[in-house]
């Protein structure tokens, strides 16, 4: 079975800095999805941004970037420029490729604050 | 384009009751998935619904069901209520089964008293 580690529960940025978000996971498949996802106040997750495990290059979003090390099964999110907006719950999110559906295997989360 | 709608959005029970939950996706979506957010376990997903079959499910009792209308629209059941079923379910579409790009609603808080 996959299993999503966020090792951190909380972080703290300053506004307009920049923060990292750290995300292992374990698997035995050689293909698959990783997925950031966002949960503010109004508890809808959104999508903040997506790797696929075949592509070496790291996925970038405007301001969120990742750093993804398939050998070292690491996924961290990379947030520049933070804003007051960027306060929410983040999750790590991993997706087999074959069979698996929608089935999302999520981490514990991450809360981040952002200080004005 | 209205986003994934769920109802109620906060319901309250006792324990032994049962409750339906439903799920509304966005327009030509045809894929429903389910999952509970608790503070204890995190998110976990619960099951997948695609043109009215269940396509994947989570390791949960057989208390916890659902189902997939034609048009789309999903209910989810929990029977026999348990204090440990209080969480927050989201519903997620997509346009269709491992579609990668998955769009939640807001959630039903249930509350088991």
């Amino acid at each position: 079975a996959q299993t999503v580690t966020q090792s951190q529960p909380e972080m703290s940025v300053q506004e307009a800095e920049t923060v990292t978000l750290s995300c292992t996971y374990d698997t035995s498949e050689s293909d698959y999805y990783l997925f950031w996802y966002k949960q503010p106040p109004s508890r809808q997750m959104i999508l903040v941004i997506r790797q696929e495990a075949y592509k070496q290059q790291n996925a970038t979003e405007n301001r969120f970037s990742v750093n993804f090390q398939k050998a070292a099964k690491s996924f961290s999110l990379k947030i520049s420029d933070s804003q007051l907006g960027d306060a929410a719950m983040y999750f790590c999110a991993y997706r087999g490729l074959y069979n698996a559906g929608n089935m999302l295997t999520f981490g514990g989360g991450t809360r981040l604050m952002v200080k004005p | 384009k209205a986003g994934v709608t769920q109802t109620p959005r906060y319901l309250i029970k006792t324990r032994g009751q049962q409750v339906t939950l439903s799920c509304s996706p966005i327009s030509g979506h045809r894929s429903v998935s389910w999952y509970q957010q608790t503070p204890g376990q995190g998110l976990q997903f619960l099951f997948e619904y695609f043109s009215e079959t269940q396509r994947n499910k989570g390791n949960f009792p057989g208390r916890f069901s659902g189902r997939q209308f034609s048009n789309s629209r999903s209910e989810m059941n929990v029977s026999t209520l348990e204090l440990g079923d209080s969480a927050l379910y989201l519903c997620a579409s997509s346009l269709a089964a491992g579609n990668e790009k998955l769009f939640f609603g807001s959630g039903t808080q249930l509350s088991v008293l």
